[in-house]
């Protein structure tokens, strides 16, 4: 049981360029995220989605696109990275609802990534 | 905008001390969650507290909370070295998900 896999690692892009992170989880969850974590900022929400096919909005999405066409996969892309964009991406699952115990969400070992 | 905010910002012990951790929220939640993240690792779920309890343990940690002033407390005692990481608290309120605060970081020295 893997839980939840994040690829790549690491990644370094150039300004400008656009690349994709994957997120897979294998416990069937509902729900899903994406957070970004910079030094000092703790962890802010980029996109979530309730379930297959839908996606929304978090407090950071500017620059994020996602998508969720399978229940296990989350993608979260980048059409031009820039600088800012250089942080700890941290992707998430939680089983059904966003309050109560089925909110506890469970995490990937994140992605780091340097724009420059 | 960031719902709970951990108090202090960091803390060093020695081990076999306690140490304690304190999160303030701003608006009412049906739960908070307590997370650990070791350096470089995902965050790890530790506790969850509902908005009807008042305290909960597990293990070496304690959890409280006070709904009318809006604040949580996460003890460990008897500290070792490996509790060295951050710790977030997390609020959950209605259909809105888990809002995460900055983090405390706790150092235990052997």
């Amino acid at each position: 049981n893997a839980g939840v896999t994040q690829t790549p690692k690491f990644r370094v892009l150039k300004t400008g360029q656009s690349m994709t992170l994957l997120c897979a989880q294998d416990m069937n969850h509902e729900y899903m995220y994406w957070y970004r974590q910079d030094p000092g900022m703790g962890l802010r929400l980029i996109h979530y989605s309730v379930g297959e096919g839908t996606t929304a909005k978090g407090e950071v999405p500017d620059g994020y696109n996602v998508s969720r066409l399978k229940k296990q996969n989350f993608l979260l892309g980048l059409e031009s990275a820039a600088p800012s964009q250089t942080s700890v991406y941290f992707c998430a699952s939680s089983y059904l609802t966003f309050a109560g115990q089925g909110s506890i969400q469970y995490f990937g070992a994140g992605t780091r990534l340097s724009v420059l | 905008s960031q719902q709970g905010e951990e108090d202090p910002q960091a803390l060093s012990i020695q081990e076999g001390e306690n140490a304690t951790m304190n999160c303030s929220y701003k608006t009412s939640i049906n739960n908070l969650q307590w997370y650990r993240q070791n350096s470089g690792r995902g965050l790890v779920h530790l506790i969850l507290i509902r908005s009807n309890e008042r305290e909960k343990h597990s293990g070496r940690l304690r959890v409280t909370l006070d709904t009318s002033k809006k604040s949580s407390s996460l003890l460990i005692t008897a500290s070792r070295a490996a509790d060295t990481a951050s710790y977030f608290c997390a609020t959950g309120s209605g259909n809105t998900p888990l809002v995460f605060g900055k983090g405390t970081r706790l150092s235990v020295i052997a």
